[in-house]
């Protein structure tokens, strides 16, 4: 039982548009960052998105991210089926004192 | 380019333990803490601690509190994460990372290409 809920799976056409929620509470996500990795088939996870809506360099602007409340988001417009992964949320817990993670969504292009 | 790798696949007995190391490359080691995390099969990650190469300091996830140790050697610039007492849920995907911290500040970039320790009698 992930202490962060995101949905198993989200599917769409190529070109399509998908979004991604994480849940979570006032102790995680309410007063700390969201962090998005992306973990393609057979391989390391990799940082996508970091401090809720911040992209690194070499993640193009398809990928998107914001935070309201004790939810977060992750978006992704024109979907490619490179984008076939499965996708984590991340946050730090302070009651828990510890790193939190989601369940993982699965990402399939139709 | 910044870089961890980790060692090799481990096959264990249960009641056994298992050292992974990761060393890292590219960046000033003492600078970044470096992360364990841990994928089962199938599942979500999860958090199992963190250690500081610049002074040693460590917290680790309460579950793991006792069975893990994790250290750093900052001559080699690699990172060890120890686990004992091995049961069979422990079979995982084991992942080194730079970044993160004790206290919820950084984020983890970038990854180790894992160690799968596989726990079976």
């Amino acid at each position: 039982q992930s202490v962060l809920t995101q949905p198993p799976s989200v599917s769409a056409a190529p070109g399509q548009t998908v979004t991604i929620s994480c849940s979570g509470s006032s102790s995680n996500i309410g007063n700390n960052y969201v962090f998005w990795y992306q973990q393609l088939p057979g391989t390391a996870p990799k940082l996508l998105m970091y401090e809720n809506n911040k992209r690194p360099s070499e993640i193009p602007d398809r990928f998107s991210g914001s935070k309201s409340g004790t939810s977060a988001t992750l978006g992704i417009t024109g979907l490619q089926t490179g984008d076939e992964a499965d996708y984590f949320c991340a946050s730090w817990d302070n009651n828990l004192s510890a790193w939190v993670f989601g369940g993982g969504t699965k990402v399939t292009v139709l | 380019q910044v870089q961890l790798v980790q060692s090799g696949p481990e096959l264990k007995k249960p009641g056994a333990s298992v050292k992974v190391s990761c060393k890292a490359s590219g960046y000033t080691f003492s600078n970044f803490g470096v992360t364990w995390l841990r994928q089962a099969p199938g599942q979500g990650l999860e958090w199992m601690g963190w250690v500081s190469p610049y002074n040693g300091n460590t917290k680790y996830a309460q579950k793991y509190q006792g069975r893990v140790s994790l250290t750093t050697d900052t001559s080699t610039t690699t990172a060890y994460m120890e686990l004992r007492s091995l049961r069979s849920d422990d079979t995982a995907m084991y992942y080194c990372v730079r970044g993160g911290s004790g206290t919820g500040k950084g984020w983890f970039d970038p990854w180790g290409q894992g160690t799968l320790v596989t726990v079976s009698s």
